[in-house]
C-alpha cells in the first residue's frame, strides 16, 4: 500500500524567503508519480509540479521545484522568494500503477498549512 | 481555471436523502476521479472511470455509487446520506489513466448534511 507522510502541519514564513515543505512516500512500486497540490482558503486544488520516478532531474515549475531523493523516499517542495499569495494549504500526493497496468487514484498525505508573514 | 466543471457549488439536504453531483471534465479528457475531502479523513479517492468503464475503486461506502456518460461527463449518487457524509467532493480529470498522468481538480461541491 502507498502512504503519504507530511510531518509539518504548519508554518509560517516571512515572505521573500525561501520555503521547503517535507514529504515522505512510502510505495513497493518502482513506477510511480509524485505531486504537489495548493489548497487556498478558497477551497480548490491547484496542480504545482510533478515528478516521475524514473525522471532523473529534479522538477521545476517557475518559483515551485521539487527535491527528489528516491533513496530517502522523499519528496519536498520548495518554494523560492515566498509571496503573500503563497499562503495555502500544500498536500503531497502518489500515484502509482495497480495491477490492470493503469494506476488509480492519487493518495494524499495530511497537508502542511502554509502562512506567508508580511 | 482548471477547466474542470462542477455543478452545484453547494448543497445543503437531510439525512436519508439522495444527491447528484455532477462533473464535465476538461475538453479531451478521458478520464474521470472523485474524491471526497472531510476533516476527519483527509482527501480520499473514491472512484475513477475511464472513456465510460470504471476502471478502479478506492473507498467507496456502497451507498455512493457513480457513472461516465457517453458525453464523458460524470456523476456522483450519494443516497441515504449521514452526518458524517457531509464534505468538499471533488472531481478530476486526465487526459488518460497512467501513472503520469497529471489530474486536474475541479472547484468541488460542497455537501452539508443536517
Amino acid at each position: 500500500a502507498q502512504k503519504i507522510t507530511q510531518t509539518q502541519p504548519g508554518m509560517f514564513v516571512q515572505e521573500k524567503e525561501a520555503v521547503t515543505l517535507d514529504c515522505t512516500y512510502d510505495t513497493s512500486d518502482p513506477s510511480y508519480g509524485l505531486f504537489w497540490y495548493k489548497q487556498p482558503s478558497s477551497g480548490e486544488m491547484i496542480f504545482l509540479i510533478y515528478q516521475g520516478s524514473y525522471d532523473q532531474q529534479n522538477a521545476t515549475e517557475g518559483r515551485y521545484s521539487l527535491n527528489f531523493q528516491k533513496a530517502r523516499k522523499s519528496a519536498n517542495l520548495v518554494i523560492s522568494a515566498s509571496q503573500l499569495g503563497d499562503s495555502a494549504m500544500y498536500f503531497c500526493a502518489m500515484r502509482g500503477p495497480y495491477s490492470g497496468g493503469g494506476a488509480d487514484g492519487l493518495t494524499f498525505g495530511k497537508g502542511t498549512h502554509l502562512i506567508i508573514q508580511p | 481555471d482548471s477547466g474542470v466543471t462542477q455543478t452545484p457549488k453547494h448543497l445543503i439536504t437531510a439525512t436519508g436523502q439522495r444527491v447528484t453531483l455532477r462533473c464535465s471534465p476538461r475538453s479531451g479528457d478521458l478520464s474521470v476521479y472523485w474524491y471526497q475531502q472531510s476533516l476527519d479523513q483527509g482527501l480520499q479517492f473514491l472512484i475513477q472511470y475511464y472513456n465510460g468503464e470504471e476502471r478502479a475503486k478506492g473507498n467507496i461506502l456502497e451507498r455512493f455509487s457513480a457513472q461516465q456518460f457517453p458525453d464523458l461527463h460524470s456523476e456522483l449518487n450519494l443516497s441515504s446520506l449521514e452526518l458524517g457524509d457531509s464534505a468538499l467532493y471533488f472531481c478530476a480529470s486526465s487526459v488518460a489513466a497512467t501513472t503520469l498522468e497529471t489530474q486536474y481538480f475541479g472547484p468541488g461541491t460542497r455537501l452539508l448534511v443536517l
